[in-house]
């Protein structure tokens, strides 16, 4: 079964630094996609970037990459110069490819950043 | 530009009741589903369905019914209320044409049962 770990509970930083979020994943499948989203305090899952199993660049968003290490099963996400704004939950999910099509989340990392 | 419409946002039910949480999407997405969010267990997904007239159980269905007699809509039926069932309940939609599209959420609906 696919699973998705994310290990820091919450996490404080200094604005304008950057931050990785980490994520490690569970599966079998050889086919599967990685999502990261955002979900600050007002409620609203807000999508931030995508990686396949098969890309072989890493994926970047403006302020976020992925940071996707295939054979140790990780999917960090990093943020650059972070901003008050970025204070939020930040969600890792995983969809494995089939027709199922089902996304799994971690449990979240609470982002806080400090003036 | 609506995207992805939940209605309500906030319901309070009393324990034994039933009620339909409502989810229409008009981005002709192939795939919906519903999630619960409870605290410090991410989301959890409850029912999906890949097209009209297709469903299939998540991870935490027990308590739950849906349906998809269209594309746009996908309700979901709390049968008997239990206070087990307080959460968030977001939910989402996809485009199944390409397997890099993300799930649209909908802005949530706030539950709590009594």
């Amino acid at each position: 079964a696919q699973k998705i770990t994310q290990t820091q509970p919450g996490m404080f930083v200094q604005e304008k630094e950057a931050v990785t979020l980490d994520c490690t994943y569970d599966t079998s499948d050889p086919s599967y996609g990685l999502f990261w989203y955002k979900q600050p305090s007002s409620g609203e899952m807000i999508f931030l970037i995508y990686q396949g199993s098969y890309d072989q660049q890493n994926a970047t968003e403006g302020r976020y990459s992925l940071n996707f290490q295939k054979a140790r099963k990780s999917a960090n996400l990093v943020i650059s110069a972070s901003q008050l704004g970025d204070s939020a939950m930040y969600f890792c999910a995983m969809r494995q490819g089939g027709g199922a099509q089902k996304l799994v989340f971690g449990q979240g990392t609470r982002l806080t950043i400090n003036p | 530009n609506a995207g992805v419409t939940q209605t309500p946002k906030f319901q309070v039910l009393k324990t034994g009741q039933s009620m339909t949480l409502q989810c229409a999407q008009d981005m002709n997405h192939e795939y919906m589903s519903w999630y619960r969010q409870d605290p410090g267990m991410g989301l959890r997904l409850i029912h999906y369905s890949v097209g009209a007239g297709i469903t299939d159980q998540g991870e935490v269905p027990n308590g739950y019914n849906v349906s998809r007699s269209t594309t746009e809509d996908f309700p979901l039926r709390l049968l008997s209320a239990a206070p087990s069932q307080t959460s968030v309940y977001f939910c989402a939609s996809r485009s199944t044409v390409q397997s890099n599209q993300p799930q649209h959420f909908g802005d949530g609906t706030r539950l709590s049962i009594l």
